[in-house]
């Protein structure tokens, strides 16, 4: 297993544009985060799958934003109409957990967005 | 939601010196979790606390839980220009399933 693989590591796109990043977890975790990193600051959660259902969105995610873990393996993380506000590096993280065992992360290396 | 910060924001020290990194809440996390990334990659997990008090060590890392499970420590001993990196903590609560990331410490190590 080469960990948690996310594609592309970096995006340029214009106001407006829609973009798409793909995040594929380790094999064996059933749960995949995505989170949001703007520079100075610690990761910002903006939802979490177990499996293929989105359990939870952070109340910070507007609605351009929208994820999907169709089969409970690879997740995608779609911004429609983006802003320059969304600049930011967009990390995904897996692990296994169960009820409220929840054991750490293992982070990919990023998708960095630059919204111009 | 809980709120991590952790102290100091930033850190340059000499190599060979000590140093001691902290994280603080007023919520009660079920556990802390420290991770260090480094530029243009994402975090990697360093350990995971649960106990009230509990210490852990790894190499020369030193991690401890607060008695009340509110606050952790990092210390570094004889630091190293490869310890340079952006220390995160994160906790969870006993009710979310995601853990709430601190802002980090930005730690230099100058050869």
């Amino acid at each position: 297993d080469t960990g948690v693989s996310q594609d592309p590591r970096h995006k340029i796109t214009k106001r407006g544009q829609n973009v798409t990043f793909r995040c594929d977890p380790i094999s064996e975790h059933n749960r995949l985060y995505w989170y949001r990193q703007t520079l100075g600051q610690g990761p910002e959660f903006l939802t979490y799958f177990q499996n293929e259902a989105q359990l939870e969105k952070s109340r910070l995610l507007s609605d351009r934003f929208s994820a999907e873990r169709p089969k409970g393996s690879f997740s995608t993380l779609e911004i429609q109409r983006t802003e320059q506000g969304d600049s930011a590096m967009y990390l995904c993280a897996s692990s296994w957990g169960a009820g409220t065992d929840n054991y750490g992360y293992t982070f990919g290396s990023g998708t960095r967005l630059t919204v111009v | 939601t809980q709120l991590l910060e952790q102290s100091p924001q930033f850190l340059s020290i000499q190599e060979g010196e000590n140093l001691t990194v902290y994280c603080n809440s007023s919520s009660v996390f079920s556990s802390l979790q420290w991770y260090r990334q480094e530029p243009g990659e994402g975090p990697v997990l360093l350990v995971t606390v649960v106990t009230g008090g509990e210490v852990k060590k790894l190499k020369r890392l030193t991690f401890q839980f607060g008695d009340a499970r509110k606050d952790s420590s990092l210390h570094i001993t004889a630091a190293q220009p490869g310890d340079t990196g952006l220390y995160l903590c994160a906790g969870r609560d006993n009710y979310g399933q995601n853990f709430v990331f601190g802002p980090g410490t930005r730690l230099s190590v100058l050869p």
